[in-house]
C-alpha cells in the first residue's frame, strides 16, 4: 500500500482566510479519522467517517470547520475563517475495520499569522 | 470519559541501555491500547497494540508493552535502546469496539533522548 496521503504538508495563511487540506487514506480502508495535534501535546480526535457517512464529531470541530468524504474514498478538512489558536498539524488516519491497524498520515502543518 | 497519562514527559538514557515509557488509563469499559512512535515532523506510526489475549504485546523496533488491568496501565520497555530511537512516545486507547474503535485519547507524549 501507499500510506496515507495528505496535502498540502504545509501552509501559511493570513487570519480569516479559508483553508483546506485533502487526505487520501489506504486503497480499500473504509475507516478515516482526522485529528489536530498542537505543539507538545498528543494528537485530539476531531472526526470519523465510515465511508462517506461522517458517524461522530468532536466538540473541538466548531462550525468554522467541515469535513467531507463525498464519495467514501478521499476526505477534505476545510477551516473557514482561519483564526491564530487553529495553528496546528492536522493529521488523517484510515483503518479497514475494528482491530486492524490505524495508519496516520504525514500531517498537514497549519500556521495562521 | 477515558483519559491517558504518560508519566514522563521527558526520558533520557544512554545507548544499549534498557528503557521503560510509563503509561496509565482510566476508562469505566474495556479498551483497547496502543503506542505509537513520532519522529519530527512526521506522522504517528504504530508500534504495538493490545485488543485481547496476552497481555504481553510485542511490536517493532524490539518494543514490547504490558497490559496490566488492575493497576490499569500500559507501559512500553525495550531491552536494549539505539541512538535511532530518539523520538516522541504516545500512548492511546480507545473505547470499546464498532464505531467508536479508531477514534484514539491519547497522552501528552514522552520524548525519548538516547544519547551515545
Amino acid at each position: 500500500d501507499t500510506g496515507v496521503s495528505q496535502d498540502p504538508r504545509h501552509k501559511i495563511t493570513k487570519r480569516g482566510q479559508n483553508v483546506t487540506f485533502r487526505c487520501d487514506p489506504i486503497s480499500e480502508h473504509n475507516r478515516l479519522y482526522w485529528y489536530r495535534q498542537t505543539l507538545g501535546q498528543g494528537p485530539e480526535f476531531l472526526t470519523y467517517f465510515q465511508n462517506e457517512a461522517q458517524l461522530e464529531k468532536s466538540r473541538l470541530l466548531s462550525d468554522r470547520f467541515s469535513a467531507e468524504r463525498p464519495k467514501g474514498s478521499f476526505s477534505t478538512l476545510e477551516i473557514q475563517r482561519t483564526e491564530q489558536g487553529d495553528s496546528a498539524m492536522y493529521l488523517c488516519a484510515s483503518s479497514q475495520k475494528q482491530g486492524n491497524t490505524i495508519y496516520f498520515g504525514e500531517g498537514s502543518w497549519l500556521t495562521v499569522v | 470519559a477515558q483519559s491517558v497519562t504518560q508519566l514522563d514527559s521527558q526520558v533520557p538514557v544512554f545507548e544499549e541501555a534498557p528503557v521503560e515509557l510509563r503509561c496509565n488509563y482510566s476508562s469505566s469499559v474495556s479498551v483497547y491500547l496502543f503506542w505509537y512512535v513520532q519522529y519530527p515532523n512526521q506522522g504517528l506510526q504504530l508500534l504495538l497494540k493490545y485488543l485481547s489475549g496476552s497481555t504481553l504485546v510485542k511490536g517493532i523496533n524490539g518494543f514490547e508493552a504490558e497490559f496490566n488491568k488492575s493497576q490499569t496501565s500500559f507501559h512500553l520497555r525495550k531491552p536494549s535502546v539505539h541512538i535511532s530511537d530518539t523520538a516522541e512516545y504516545f500512548c492511546a486507547v480507545s473505547v470499546g469496539g464498532g464505531t467508536s474503535y479508531g477514534k484514539l485519547t491519547f497522552g501528552q507524549g514522552t520524548i525519548l533522548t538516547v544519547h551515545p
